[in-house]
């Protein structure tokens, strides 16, 4: 079974600009989950999705926004980019939300901005 | 968000040692308690996992205790290899934030 699939790997964009990652799950899970990681912060958690709905958002400004589709794979965006934004963006798929549940990692996308 | 602390931040270990990472956590409301490895450039793969209902869990090489009412667990690694060198992330889930993770063990075993 294929596991999570995060696309770019690699992004360099500039100040302001906005990003867009794209987040494929695992066959058969309906949640997905998005957490920065930073050398500084560690692993924050950004917001949670399941059957095409946000189910919680962590402690991140109205600039990190996400969405689901039917297929549930999912996409986070991020405006007016600043360099604090630079990190490591991973997506965790699972069956259930929650966070009770066994949730799988993507290789992420690394985003840096200049 | 409720945290949970990991300590140590790192830790050298002889081949054949048994490093022990420790977590506390705060919300009572999580009952779900996942391990992560990472190797650089990867994600985040899950390892072993526990829930409250049982003081200790067995996997392979890694073991997981679990002691509720001090809201504490902790991951030891039976005849460490220099392949576990890695960065270990205890966290928990069940509360409104999806999993909230320490902030991670650079372990190091040397040959």
């Amino acid at each position: 079974k294929a596991g999570v699939t995060q696309t770019p790997r690699y992004l360099i964009k500039t100040r302001g600009q906005q990003v867009t990652l794209s987040c494929s799950p695992i066959s058969g899970h309906r949640s997905v989950s998005w957490y920065q990681q930073t050398p500084g912060q560690g692993l924050q958690f950004l917001f949670e999705y399941f059957s095409e709905t946000q189910r919680n958002k962590g402690n991140f400004p109205g600039r990190f926004s996400g969405r689901q589709f039917s297929n549930s794979r999912s996409e986070m965006n991020v405006s007016t980019l600043e360099l604090g934004d630079s990190a490591l963006y991973l997506c965790a798929s699972s069956l259930e939300p929650g966070g009770n549940t066994e949730a799988f990692f993507g290789q992420g996308t690394r985003l840096t901005v200049v | 968000q409720q945290q949970v602390k990991q300590s140590p931040q790192s830790l050298i270990v002889q081949k054949g040692g048994i490093p022990i990472i420790n977590c506390a956590y705060e919300n009572t409301a999580f009952d779900y308690f996942p391990w992560y490895q990472q190797f650089p450039g990867k994600g985040p793969a899950l390892l072993i996992a526990i829930r409250p209902d049982v003081s200790e869990k067995k996997e392979g090489r890694f073991t997981i205790s679990f002691n509720k009412s001090a809201k504490q667990f902790s991951l030891h690694i039976m005849d460490s290899q220099p392949g576990d060198s890695a960065t270990y992330f205890c966290s928990s889930g069940g509360g409104a934030d999806g999993l909230t993770f320490g902030k991670g063990t650079h372990l190091i075993i040397q040959p």
